[in-house]
């Protein structure tokens, strides 16, 4: 079946670093969708991507979505506390939303 | 936007006691996903519903779960003779179309001794 697989499953970043996640399906995607789950909360959805070579950015934030439409990636500029969170990939080959592990960020300032 | 709600919040059962969880969606959303978290992993699939449509279910999905949508609005998950790894976050999410991001509820934690 379908998977979808990140790395680093954790990342430890002084305040200030940059910081990247990638994502890796086995199946080429529809779309691929980015959440951040704060401790304690929910998942929280950040974006979506459809388009393979897709790029967008949200303030401090840049996702991409591979051109074969089998990879993403999360990079994260100059990283704050209010960063700390589990950020997931979920993507769509077929009718349900499959999500990876995630990577957990902790920030020291 | 009232979001999606669950209830409970929390559930501590006996191993072999059946439970039954609620969840309310968005109200015009005709999508509702079920997943289940546990500590360190991501959310997995369970099933999900398009209006009172069932429209899969994983195959990881053991036939002790049951999962219904009535009326298209709220939905219940039951699993019966519960055992203790099925203790974890039960998590129900709801969204407008199938294109559309989910939503997802606080999630109703599970603990089965």
């Amino acid at each position: 079946g379908q998977q979808v697989m990140q790395i680093p499953q954790y990342q430890h970043v002084q305040e200030g670093e940059d910081f990247t996640t990638y994502c890796n399906s086995s199946t080429t995607l529809s779309n691929i969708q980015w959440y951040k789950q704060r401790p304690g909360g929910h998942p929280v959805f950040l974006i979506q991507l459809v388009k393979s070579g897709e790029v967008k950015k949200q303030k401090r934030l840049t996702f991409q979505f591979g051109e074969a439409k089998k990879n993403s990636s999360l990079h994260i500029t100059a990283t704050q506390t209010t960063d700390v969170g589990t950020y997931f990939c979920a993507g769509k080959a077929g009718t349900a939303l499959i999500f990876g592990k995630g990577t957990t960020l902790s920030v020291s300032s | 936007d009232t979001g999606v709600s669950q209830d409970p919040r929390h559930k501590i059962t006996k191993r072999g006691q059946n439970v039954t969880f609620r969840c309310d969606p968005i109200s015009e959303h005709n999508r509702l996903y079920w997943y289940r978290q546990t500590l360190g992993q991501g959310p997995e699939f369970l099933t999900y519903f398009q209006n009172e449509a069932q429209l899969e279910k994983s195959r990881l999905l053991s036939d002790r779960f049951s999962a219904e949508r009535p009326k298209g609005s709220f939905s219940t998950l039951e699993i019966q003779r519960t055992e203790q790894g099925d203790s974890a976050m039960y998590l129900c999410a709801s969204s407008a179309d199938s294109n559309s991001p989910l939503h997802f509820g606080n999630g109703t934690r599970l603990t089965v001794t």
